[in-house]
């Protein structure tokens, strides 16, 4: 196993366009999570899912936003007419909780991210 | 509702000396609170993390976190600092939420190690 994989890890677009990202989980992680990170900035919560099903969505996340997870397994961000806002680094991590109630014991997994610049 | 709070965005130390980077949480319930570093253009790693079991707990690179529940606070600590030390650092809290757990993490304490 390779850990995280994210594509791509860089994009650039023009405002307007939509773009889609992709996140590869390590295989046997039931949890994945997608986080956006601007300059000096912690990670900042988008939503997360548990195996096919997405379980919180940030209020904070417009409608342009949809993320989905087929099967389980890997998952998709989507951005819609993106705005010059939306420029960040997008961040996906993976964690393995062997019952609803577990925390995540052994913490996350990152991917090393897709670069977003709108112009 | 949890938060995060590091205290200091920059913080610079000389090589062997004391690093302690501060952070400060909220939680209503009982929290599980973790360290991570990010080297630039990659993505966070954990260091450490405290999941209700011993309050100082040990991670890699000889850092170490006490989580001291009267101050609500999980400050990470390392005895003398390496070069390879500086690295960007995010305290976090996790907490359960609905079907599941939901990880806030702080702003970041930026950590400069000069020779």
């Amino acid at each position: 196993d390779t850990g995280v994989s994210q594509n791509p890890r860089h994009k650039i677009t023009k405002r307007g366009q939509n773009v889609t990202f992709r996140c590869d989980p390590i295989s046997e992680h039931n949890r994945l999570y997608w986080y956006r990170q601007t300059l000096g900035q912690g990670p900042e919560f988008l939503t997360y899912f548990q195996n096919e099903a997405q379980l919180e969505k940030s209020r904070l996340l417009s409608d342009r936003f949809s993320a989905e997870r087929p099967k389980g397994s890997f998952s998709t961000l989507e951005i819609q007419r993106t705005e010059q806002g939306d420029s960040a680094m997008y961040l996906c991590a993976s964690s393995l909780a062997l019952r609803d109630s577990q925390p995540p014991l052994y913490g996350y997994t990152f991917g090393s991210g897709t670069r977003l610049t709108v112009v | 509702a949890q938060s995060v709070t590091q205290l200091g965005s920059h913080v610079s130390v000389s090589e062997g000396a004391l690093v302690l980077l501060r952070c400060n949480y909220s939680s209503s319930v009982p929290p599980y609170l973790f360290w991570y570093v990010q080297y630039p253009n990659q993505g966070l790693q954990l260091l450490l993390k405290y999941t209700s079991a011993a309050t100082l707990v040990k991670g890699i690179n000889g850092f170490e976190a006490e989580f001291k529940k009267s101050e609500t606070s999980f400050h990470l600590t390392k005895p003398s600092a390496h070069m390879s030390d500086a690295a960007e650092y995010f305290c976090a809290v996790s907490t359960r939420r609905g079907g599941g757990f939901k990880t806030i993490f702080g702003a970041g304490t930026r950590l400069f190690v000069k020779a």
